[in-house]
C-alpha cells in the first residue's frame, strides 16, 4: 500500500506568516491528492481536491500544488481561524490513507 | 441539504460486535461512493472502509480487514459499518464521508461521527 508522510509534524507562525506543509506519497498518486483542515473538536473541512483544485467557500490564502509524489498546501498569510491540524489524502485508490497530520499554531 | 446522520455507538467488550449505520438525505445515495474514517482520540484520521455506489465493490485499511464489513442499502439511504471481533484500538470517533460519484471529485460532506469506546 502507498504510504503518505507530512512534514513538519507541527509549527508555529506569526499571523500574515506565509505557511507551507508538505506531503508525500510513497508512490505516484498522479493528482489524485486532498487536504483538509480539522479544527479542534471540529470535523474535519475539505479544502482543496484534485492537489491544487480550491473547494467552494474557502478564503483564496489557502492553495495546493503538486503532483505524482510531491505536494504542498500553502496558506499565504496565516490568520488565528487557521488555528488547526491539517491532513492530506491520497483517493486515486483505496485504501485511501491519510497523512499523519500537521498542527498549524500562532506564534 | 445533504445530511449524514451516523448512529449506533456506544460501549463494547473487547471481542464483541457492534453495527454502525450512517442515513443520509438531501441526495441519491446510489449515486455515490461512501467511507467510514474513525478518529481514535487525540490521534489523526484513519480511512476505515469505502463502498462504490452498488455496493459490489469494497475496500477496507488492513487494520480491519476480516472484521469489520461495510454495506449500503440504497433503497433506505443507509450506508453500515459492521464491526465484529472488537480490539481496544478500535475505539475512535467513526465519521460516515460522501465520497464522489463518478467523476472522482471529493464532496467534502461528513457526518458529526457517532462515539465507538472498546473496554471491559
Amino acid at each position: 500500500d502507498i504510504q503518505m508522510t507530512q512534514s513538519p509534524s507541527s509549527l508555529s507562525a506569526s499571523v500574515g506568516d506565509r505557511v507551507t506543509i508538505t506531503c508525500r506519497a510513497s508512490q505516484g498518486i498522479s493528482n489524485y491528492l486532498a487536504w483538509y483542515q480539522q479544527m479542534p473538536g471540529k470535523v474535519p473541512k475539505l479544502l482543496i481536491y484534485s492537489a491544487s483544485t480550491l473547494q467552494s467557500g474557502v478564503p483564496s490564502r489557502f492553495s495546493g500544488s503538486g503532483s505524482g509524489t510531491d505536494f504542498t498546501l500553502t496558506i499565504s498569510s496565516l490568520q488565528p481561524e487557521d488555528v488547526a491540524t491539517y491532513y492530506c489524502q491520497k483517493y486515486n485508490s483505496a485504501p485511501h490513507t491519510f497523512g499523519p497530520g500537521t498542527k498549524v499554531d500562532i506564534k | 441539504e445533504v445530511q449524514l446522520a451516523e448512529s449506533g455507538g456506544g460501549l463494547v467488550q473487547p471481542g464483541g460486535s457492534l453495527r454502525l449505520s450512517c442515513s443520509v438525505s438531501g441526495f441519491t445515495l446510489r449515486e455515490y461512493t461512501m467511507h467510514w474514517v474513525r478518529q481514535a482520540p487525540g490521534k489523526g484520521l484513519e480511512y476505515v472502509a469505502s463502498t462504490n455506489s452498488d455496493g459490489r465493490t469494497t475496500n477496507y485499511a488492513d487494520s480491519v480487514r476480516g472484521r469489520f464489513t461495510i454495506s449500503r442499502d440504497n433503497d433506505k439511504d443507509t450506508v453500515y459499518l459492521e464491526m465484529s471481533s472488537v480490539r481496544i484500538e478500535d475505539t475512535a470517533v467513526y465519521y460516515c464521508v460522501k465520497a464522489w460519484d463518478t467523476r472522482k471529485v471529493p464532496t467534502g460532506y461528513w457526518g458529526q461521527g457517532t462515539v465507538v469506546t472498546v473496554s471491559s
